[in-house]
């Protein structure tokens, strides 16, 4: 078992629809939280970032960490064919050495 | 700008050689990670350096080297024992007291010939 699932899609979606991008984990210890944005053969690029359990909002996006479910959400509002990209999970621990990343869901925007 | 500049961008590799991707970087950072892109498999961590002329091996470090002689440079070696090198590599940094915000490069798509 992975310690970090993500269902890798492709998702797609009609322009201005709500999407919603999920992300379950095994290890008990991660503490910190965070979705990246990867468009195709780029780096990817931190698009939220939580501590611990709840809710921050940036604009049309908004994270979810529930720990006692181990299971974290990206919703994006009004999406628009340029959130059409990758979004990839990861997470880490207070002991942490580098990031644990999920495979990533592609998400295509129609116009 | 500062950023994180990977070089080449697209590299191939003949049966028996060694290559090596270059990562370079302009924001003072400590950290500096690579990680290996296969279709499907998400990011998987190869090595990591948090400070100049130290460095530990990730998940999948059989196959590959690095080096951190200086701080913002961290080129990784694909060696011949590496027997299925094809995959999309990226370089990131990160300051030390903020390692989970990493900043990744453009990356390099390795094949082999």
């Amino acid at each position: 078992q992975k310690e970090v699932e993500q269902d890798p899609g492709p998702l797609s979606v009609p322009e201005g629809a709500i999407v919603s991008l999920n992300c379950t984990y095994s290890n008990s210890a991660f503490q910190y939280f965070m979705w990246y944005r990867q468009y195709s053969r780029k780096g990817p690029e931190l698009l939220m970032y939580t501590y611990s359990s709840g809710n921050k909002e940036d604009g049309r996006f908004t994270a979810q960490v529930d720990k006692s479910s181990k299971y974290i959400s990206l919703f994006i509002r009004d999406s628009q064919p340029s959130d059409s990209a990758t979004y990839l999970c990861a997470m880490s621990n207070t002991g942490r050495r580098a990031l644990t990343f999920g495979s990533g869901t592609r998400l295509q925007v129609q116009p | 700008d500062g950023g994180i500049t990977q070089s080449p961008k697209y590299l191939f590799r003949k049966e028996g050689q060694n290559v090596t991707l270059s990562c370079e970087q302009n924001l003072n950072h400590d950290a500096m990670y690579w990680y290996r892109q296969d279709p499907g498999q998400g990011l998987r961590l190869i090595y990591y350096s948090h400070i100049v002329n130290d460095f530990q091996k990730g998940d999948i470090a059989e196959g590959y080297s690095v080096s951190r002689e200086k701080k913002e440079s961290f080129p990784l070696t694909v060696t011949s024992a590496q027997k299925n090198p094809t995959a999309f590599y990226l370089c990131a940094s990160s300051m030390e007291s903020a390692g989970e915000k990493l900043f990744f490069g453009s990356g390099t798509q390795l094949s082999v010939l």
